[in-house]
């Protein structure tokens, strides 16, 4: 069975870093593309970014481009998301997710990990 | 950049069916797919590639996409449908998602 564990949130000030880590089981994550989605308080799930299955390619969102780094180790079966520069509306939960056995869609999605920036 | 636009609310009355819009900018050309989130819950994939449905979601959700529009019928609604309702774009580089639909069963 599918499991995605995100880890690594917390209360952070603004202009801080913090970096979230997503462990993965019951696939052959080193086969596929993997994904990091937020969803800020009262607000809608948008796409933060996602990586391909060797890590050599990434795509970011405007919001995050030049801040973020999605990166991932396929010995340690983990996804990661490096957060620099953090601001108030980087406040979400964020989620990683996989595509793993759907096409053109996230089919597994882990718990949500609450990031919040404050002063 | 590419937006797509949901209805933030839609109601329905148990057993009826609820049909839920997303709409966006030669949306036909691309790949929908549809996310529930009950509140408190992560996201779950119940269409993808415009129609079809992933392994243990029920008949009743079924898709379409064509033109400008994606559309997620729930035939039959039950009780335990209501929640938020995401449509999410993919081309070659496109995840882009909707603003969400409140799905309300009365």
């Amino acid at each position: 069975e599918v499991h995605l564990v995100e880890s690594g949130g917390g209360l952070v000030q603004p202009g801080g870093s913090l970096r979230l880590s997503c462990a993965a089981s019951g696939f052959t994550f080193s086969s596929y593309w993997m994904h990091w989605v937020r969803r800020a308080p009262g607000k809608g799930l948008v796409w933060v970014s996602h990586i391909n299955s060797d890590g050599r390619s990434t795509n970011y969102a405007d919001s995050v481009k030049g801040r973020f780094t999605i990166s991932r180790d396929n010995a340690k079966n983990t996804l990661y998301l490096q957060m620099n520069s953090l601001r108030a509306d980087d406040t979400a939960v964020y989620y990683c997710a996989s595509t793993v056995v759907t096409l053109h869609s996230y089919d597994y999605w882990g718990q949500g990990t609450l990031v919040t920036v404050s002063s | 950049s590419y937006e797509l636009t949901q209805p933030p609310s839609v109601s329905v009355s148990p057993g009826q069916t609820a049909s839920i819009t997303c709409s966006g900018d030669k949306l036909g050309d691309k790949y929908a797919c549809w996310y529930q989130q009950k509140a408190g819950q992560s996201p779950v994939l119940v269409i993808y590639q415009d129609n079809k449905r992933p392994s243990g979601i029920p008949e009743r959700f079924s898709g379409s996409n064509s033109g400008n529009t994606a559309t997620l019928t729930i035939s039959g609604t039950q009780a335990m449908d209501e929640a938020d309702y995401y449509c999410q774009a993919w081309d070659s580089t496109l995840r882009v998602f909707g603003g969400g639909t409140k799905l309300t069963v009365l």
